[in-house]
């Protein structure tokens, strides 16, 4: 039972360059967000899921897409990444709306730098 | 618009205790959070608060005050494995958290 997975680990671009993260889960969650985290802004939500085939925007969604093709992956593209875009990207999934004592389950984070 | 406050730093030394305050401005509010992340890793639960009082899980406890919109994370006989970055969570009820800034504990022997 691996959890929250992420691929890559790190990963250098250049700016106006594409790509995507991945974010997988074992649990048979139903809920995935994706996050970001820039030194003293703590994480902050950028896209969510809440079912196979759903998204929403969350509080920093411009500059990302999102796709939840499957139950058990979520992904995270950068069309064109910008230097602003450099930061750390956590996954996590949930079970349950967290109107509940549920919690969230991050993976271990993709440290991304656009040059 | 929703808002957490929490101190930045706080230190301590191993054996004490500390406490980290959270508060905050939501419009709406379910529960509030607290995580646990050392240097950079993946973030991990520690409580959940969804009604006031205090809930104890063994060295932590977490209290809230639904009327003060104010919560705090209790840590006793600290340890140095303690020092790490500590973040307080809103459940606003849309199926998502937001989080303060962090805490930044530092344990000094």
């Amino acid at each position: 039972n691996a959890g929250v997975t992420q691929t890559p680990k790190f990963r250098v671009l250049k700016t106006g360059q594409s790509m995507t993260l991945l974010c997988a889960q074992d649990m048979n969650h139903e809920y995935m967000y994706w996050y970001r985290q820039d030194p003293g802004m703590g994480l902050r939500l950028i896209h969510y899921s809440v079912g196979e085939g759903t998204t929403a925007k969350g509080e920093v969604p411009d500059g990302y897409n999102v796709s939840r093709l499957k139950k058990q992956n979520f992904l995270l593209g950068l069309e064109s990444a910008a230097p602003s875009q450099t930061s750390v990207y956590f996954c996590a999934s949930s079970s349950l709306a967290l109107n509940s004592t549920d919690t969230q389950y991050f993976g271990p984070g993709t440290r991304l730098t656009v040059l | 618009g929703q808002s957490l406050e929490q101190p930045s730093e706080v230190t301590a030394v191993e054996g004490a205790i500390v406490q980290i305050n959270c508060t905050y401005q939501t419009s709406g509010f379910y529960g509030l959070s607290w995580y646990q992340q050392h240097d950079g890793g993946a973030p991990t639960f520690l409580s959940y608060n969804a009604l006031d009082g205090l809930e104890e899980t063994g060295r932590f406890s977490s209290f809230l005050s639904r009327s003060d919109s104010y919560g705090y994370l209790l840590l006793q006989e600290l340890q140095m494995k303690d020092s790490a970055s500590y973040f307080c969570a809103v459940d606003s009820g849309y199926s998502t958290l937001t989080f303060g800034k962090g805490t930044m504990l530092l344990v000094s022997p």
